[in-house]
């Protein structure tokens, strides 16, 4: 059974750093890319980015280029997504996604229970 | 602003059928995905391609696709399809993801 795993809630204070993870089991984990997405408080959707553990290839969204930092170990099946100085705006649900390409389709097919991060002083 | 535009809500009567769609250029070289979202869950792949379903969703979720705009055809909704549902596919890199703003869809 395929499966994505992320790290528990966190409440942080602004000028922070954090990185969370996300642990996928039941496949090769090397051969899919993993992605993050962003929900913040009753809004949509949004993608920040994505990695393939096989060899590292990251990808970010331009919203999101230089605000976050995107990365994996391989030899433990785990992406992580992390933040060198936390806002109040990150304040979000953020999702770990497994991408396939089918054709001329990219399709998320498996999502991690979400990590909430709080920001607050 | 997102490349692909969604409805913000729409609402269908119990049993009947309900048509969500999402538009945008580059769906007339990319295939849409579409995704169900419950209050307090993580959001579940329920469409695909041209008109793919996972295992394990109904068959009453149906895709389609025409010129710059996806659709998402519930047939016969029942309550428990109440949800968000978002599309995703590539942005005019092509390089790139993005999602619609999302439909609220109400069952009466």
């Amino acid at each position: 059974e395929v499966q994505l795993v992320q790290s528990g809630a966190e409440v942080k204070k602004p000028g922070e750093s954090l990185k969370i993870s996300c642990k996928g089991s039941g496949y090769s984990f090397t051969s899919y890319w993993i992605g993050w997405v962003r929900q913040m408080p009753g809004k949509g959707l949004e993608w920040m980015g994505i990695i393939y553990p096989g060899d590292s290839d990251t990808r970010y969204s331009p919203s999101f280029q230089g605000q976050v930092t995107i990365s994996a170990d391989k030899s433990i099946s785990t992406a992580y997504l992390q933040w060198s100085s936390l806002k109040a705006s990150d304040t979000a649900m953020y999702y770990c996604v497994r991408r396939a390409i089918v054709g001329a389709t990219d399709l998320f097919d498996y999502w991690g229970q979400g990590t909430l991060v709080t920001v607050s002083s | 602003s997102s490349e692909l535009t969604q409805d913000p809500a729409v609402s269908v009567a119990l049993g009947q059928t309900v048509r969500i769609t999402c538009q945008g250029d580059t769906l007339r070289s990319y295939y849409a995905s579409w995704y169900q979202q419950k209050p307090g869950q993580a959001p579940v792949l329920v469409i695909y391609g041209k008109n793919n379903r996972p295992s394990g969703i109904p068959d009453r979720f149906s895709g389609s696709s025409s010129g710059n705009t996806a659709s998402l055809t519930i047939t016969g909704a029942q309550a428990e399809d109440e949800a968000d549902y978002y599309c995703n596919s590539r942005d005019s890199s092509g390089d790139h993801v993005v999602f619609g703003g999302g439909t609220k869809l109400t069952v009466l």
